[in-house]
């Protein structure tokens, strides 16, 4: 089974559109963390959200986290061409006692101009 | 803003030959991180060292795989005798404390031939 998993695979929207992302996860978490990659490039963290917190913002970026459900959700408001890129969300696995983060598959966000 | 440093950023081996990439951390973090991703698939965690041993690896972390901090900046993944499906990138991390984001560097892709 995957810890971290992303839907939808692919998602296009048009500029000014929101856009949301789900992660599901298999093991209890100390946090959960989103982030983002341009194509060939490396991940740039987004946030992170601890497991006892229930909401979190940062900018035009907006992260829920349900434990009980085990999944969280990444929005984006306005989005602009330049949020084009591919987005994890990746957390430790208290269950294995794994610290590491392990990442999911991820979503390639493509917003149209 | 701090960054991690990779090089080189392109590295072309022969089958069977060693290969050591090289990272620099930022200064103060205390966790450096070593993920490959293969074209087109996930960020997978190959190993995370902290004071100077490691404190956590993966399956595909095998007796191919060594890490070593040298010095008191550089961080090097070794690679002993490499293989086609080696062939990745290879992404550097570093964070202050595990229950941070990490923060990632621009990826070394190594291409076997």
């Amino acid at each position: 089974s995957q810890q971290g998993e992303e839907d939808p695979q692919a998602l296009s929207i048009q500029e000014g559109e929101n856009a949301t992302m789900n992660c599901s996860y298999k093991t209890s978490i100390n946090n959960l963390q989103w982030y983002r990659q341009n194509s060939g490039r490396g991940l740039v963290h987004l946030i992170l959200i601890r497991s006892n917190e229930r909401e979190k913002h940062s900018g035009r970026l907006r992260v829920t986290l349900d434990t009980s459900k085990k999944s969280s959700s990444l929005l984006i408001t306005a989005s602009r061409a330049a949020d084009t890129a591919s987005y994890f969300c990746a957390t430790d696995e208290l269950d294995t006692g794994r610290r590491a983060l392990t990442f999911g598959s991820g979503t390639r966000l493509q917003v149209q101009p | 803003e701090p960054e991690v440093t990779q090089t080189p950023s392109h590295q072309v081996t022969q089958m069977g030959q060693e290969v050591i990439l090289r990272c620099v951390p930022i200064s103060n973090h205390l966790y450096f991180y070593w993920y490959r991703q293969i074209l087109g698939q996930k960020v997978e965690f190959l190993v995370s060292f902290y004071n100077n041993e490691i404190s956590e690896k993966s399956e595909i972390f095998d007796d191919q795989f060594s890490v070593e901090r040298p010095d008191g900046s550089n961080f090097t993944l070794k690679i002993r005798s490499t293989k086609l499906e080696d062939s990745a990138m290879y992404f550097c991390a570093s964070s202050p404390d595990q229950s941070y984001g990490y923060t990632f560097g621009s990826g070394t892709r190594l291409t076997v031939v």
